[in-house]
């Protein structure tokens, strides 16, 4: 069964060090999207991209975080610097974009800043 | 205000018996989406069940189905005979607009459910 793939799994970093996160959607879905997730809550969006364009990224702290779809297949998400408020779980997800379709997630990245 | 509410941050259930976890919504669009997904302490994100606001008919999808009362804006997963694999954090989530494909899902915050053998 196709996948969302992430990388990496498991990330520890230093506070004001910079730090990336991979995502290969699965085959064809051209909406992709990352979340945040904090530890004890539900995830929450960061960008949603369509093919290559950003189509949502209004809760994306822009003035650390960035994130591109160069050529509309598998993206990153850059933070730098990093801030101990960032230690949380970072959920990329993909789908179809036709009505009622599934959202797919991948197994996440965890990312504790020290 | 919240758009999805879940309002049990943990349930306990004997292994084999059923199981409901409630989700309210709030929305104004006539179309809209609600998914579960179920989150194990691994961290991935496991789709469950589907529900379509125009749907006619409960969503049900072997063990698990939907309770939808649309009027009363409720979207609550049953589990029938539950295993200890069960054991998880359940997301309900909305997705909002005639698009639906291009929208971006909005979770609760999620119900801990630990089946006890």
């Amino acid at each position: 069964e196709a996948e969302v793939a992430q990388s990496p799994r498991y990330k520890i970093t230093e506070k004001s060090q910079a730090v990336a996160f991979w995502c290969d959607p699965i085959s064809g879905h051209a909406t992709l999207y990352w979340y945040r997730q904090i530890l004890g809550q539900g995830p929450e969006l960061l960008v949603q991209f369509q093919d290559e364009s950003v189509v949502d990224d209004s809760q994306l702290p822009k003035d650390r975080f960035s994130a591109e779809r160069l050529k509309g297949v598998d993206s990153t998400l850059k933070i730098q610097p990093a801030e101990l408020g960032d230690s949380a779980m970072y959920l990329c997800a993909s789908s179809f974009s036709g009505k009622g379709n599934t959202i797919y997630f991948g197994e996440g990245s965890w990312l504790t800043v020290v | 205000a919240q758009k999805i509410t879940q309002t049990q941050p943990g349930m306990f259930v004997q292994e084999k018996e059923a199981v409901t976890l409630d989700c309210t919504y709030d929305t104004s669009d006539p179309s809209y989406g609600l998914f579960w997904y179920k989150q194990p302490s691994s961290g991935e994100m496991i789709f469950l069940i589907y529900q379509g606001s125009y749907d006619q008919q409960n969503a049900t999808e072997g063990r698990y189905s939907l309770n939808f009362q649309k009027a009363r804006k409720s979207a609550n997963l049953v589990i029938s005979a539950s295993q200890l694999g069960d054991s998880a954090m359940y997301f309900c989530a909305m997705r909002e607009g005639r698009d639906t494909g291009r929208r971006a899902l909005t979770f609760g915050s999620g119900t801990r459910l630990q089946v006890q053998p």
